[in-house]
């Protein structure tokens, strides 16, 4: 089946550092991926939607200079944190469009917990 | 606003009972939907798909219905069993694809 990895698993970091999480799509090409992020009990809330070698659609109220997605090739899709704050602490998510055929089902990578100090 | 509301935030039930689950959403008018579950500290994974044309789909113990016109979705596990514990999201597709906030099962032995 399609698998999304995700690396780091969890990182930790002090306030004011960036933090670059990937995504990588292992044995398909997503041409499109998206990224969420998750506070604790509640729902995954999409902050944007990445397009393989074009600029990514951030959602309303994600702001795109602090949250820089890179979807280089196929398979990788990067979102770095700039300039992360304690608020900026969540478990963020990507995910990729599966393979054709699947009918919009989206494969989940296993998350990144990210705490800012 | 749209709204996606799932009937709970937390539901128990005893190994062996039917665990019934509800998603009911406003504003919005989805061309899917479909059910994930998602574990502590791990991503969501697939379950089901179901389209607007469809009124219920299957997979093993897994049954689902959508109802365009309430405006409601129906998650059932039979015969639960404690590996079943887990918290369930619902999401609607249309161009984008919004989730609920879940309900966390408990299957007691």
């Amino acid at each position: 089946g399609a698998v999304v990895s995700q690396h780091p698993s969890w990182v930790i970091c002090k306030s004011g550092t960036s933090v670059k999480i990937e995504c990588r799509s292992l044995d398909f090409q997503a041409t499109t991926m998206f990224w969420y992020r998750q506070f604790p009990k509640q729902s995954l809330m999409l902050m944007a939607t990445s397009n393989e070698g074009s600029k990514a659609t951030y959602e309303q109220g994600v702001e795109k200079d602090k949250f820089l997605i890179n979807h280089a090739s196929l398979t990788l899709s990067t979102l770095t944190v700039t300039s992360a704050h304690p608020e900026d602490s969540s478990f963020y998510i990507c995910s990729a469009r599966g393979p054709s055929g699947g009918g919009n089902e989206q494969f989940f990578g296993p998350g990144t917990r990210l705490t800012v100090l | 606003s749209q709204k996606i509301e799932q009937n709970s935030e937390a539901l128990n039930i005893q190994e062996g009972k039917t665990a019934t689950l509800t998603c009911n959403y406003t504003n919005y008018s989805p061309a899917y939907l479909q059910w994930y579950r998602q574990d502590p500290g791990r991503g969501p994974v697939f379950l089901l798909l179901i389209r607007e044309n469809e009124k219920e789909k299957r997979k093993e113990r897994l049954k689902v219905t959508f109802d365009t016109t309430l405006k409601q979705s129906l998650f059932h596990i039979t015969a639960s069993q404690p590996a079943d514990s887990a918290t369930y999201l619902c999401a609607l597709i249309n161009n984008d694809m919004r989730f609920g906030a879940g309900t966390r099962l408990t299957v007691k032995p």
